[in-house]
């Protein structure tokens, strides 16, 4: 079965620092790949994704995720933390090409502190 | 912005009890999700409808749950007889068409609590 792995529920993440998420995944065949993004009392938000095409992707408020074939990854990045990026992240794999089904990690709570 | 909206936010019910939970849809959009998540837990694929019908529904969504889209508008989840064990908060996405259709927008939840 498909699996997405996230390791450490919480992050903490001084302001300005690196942020950095974990995502690993178990597939045989490369799957499409995202990142969620949860602040409080909200829905799932669409962070980025990567389906075919150029294995750096950027997304909204200067995230970005990298695929690695080699290494079934998908680590999220932000080069500076801000305040605002305080929530949780989730990755998510979609494993076969003719499904829509997400699977979903459990989850990185980031925590910045100032 | 377009949105995925959901009610009611929370809702407490008695085991036993047939809870519908209701959400509105992007409005041009042509697939349908329902998710949930268990405190705790990752967030569950429940099932998926395209045209009318359910395209794809996991191991967890037996025949204790139906969906439908009554109207043009509305997708709805039903649970017949609920279980101390449905508790969890329940998700409601949907996704475009073509290379749209693997984005899916969420909706913020709906807490159910089951007593």
């Amino acid at each position: 079965a498909q699996s997405v792995t996230q390791l450490g529920s919480h992050v903490s993440v001084s302001e300005g620092a690196l942020v950095l998420l974990r995502c690993n995944y178990s597939s045989s065949v490369p799957p499409y790949l995202f990142w969620y993004v949860q602040y409080p009392n909200q829905g799932l938000q669409l962070l980025l994704k990567y389906t075919t095409g150029a294995t750096l992707v950027k997304g909204i408020n200067g995230f970005e995720a990298e695929f690695k074939k080699s290494e079934t990854s998908f680590h999220l990045t932000k080069p500076s933390a801000h305040m605002s990026d305080a929530a949780e992240y989730f990755c998510a794999v979609i494993p076969r090409r003719r499904s829509n089904r997400l699977a979903f990690g459990k989850g990185n709570q980031v925590v910045v502190i100032p | 912005e377009p949105e995925v909206t959901q009610t009611p936010s929370h809702q407490v019910t008695q085991m036993g009890q047939e809870v519908i939970l209701r959400c509105v849809p992007i409005s041009n959009h042509l697939y349908f999700y329902w998710y949930r998540q268990i405190l705790g837990q990752k967030v569950e694929f429940l099932v998926s409808f395209y045209n009318n019908e359910i395209s794809e529904k996991s191991e967890i969504f037996d025949d204790q749950f139906s969906v439908e889209r009554p109207d043009g508008s509305n997708f709805t989840l039903k649970i017949r007889s609920t279980k101390l064990e449905d508790s969890a908060m329940y998700f409601c996405a949907s996704s475009g068409w073509g290379a749209r259709t693997y984005e899916q927008y969420f909706g913020p939840g709906t807490r159910l609590t089951v007593t």
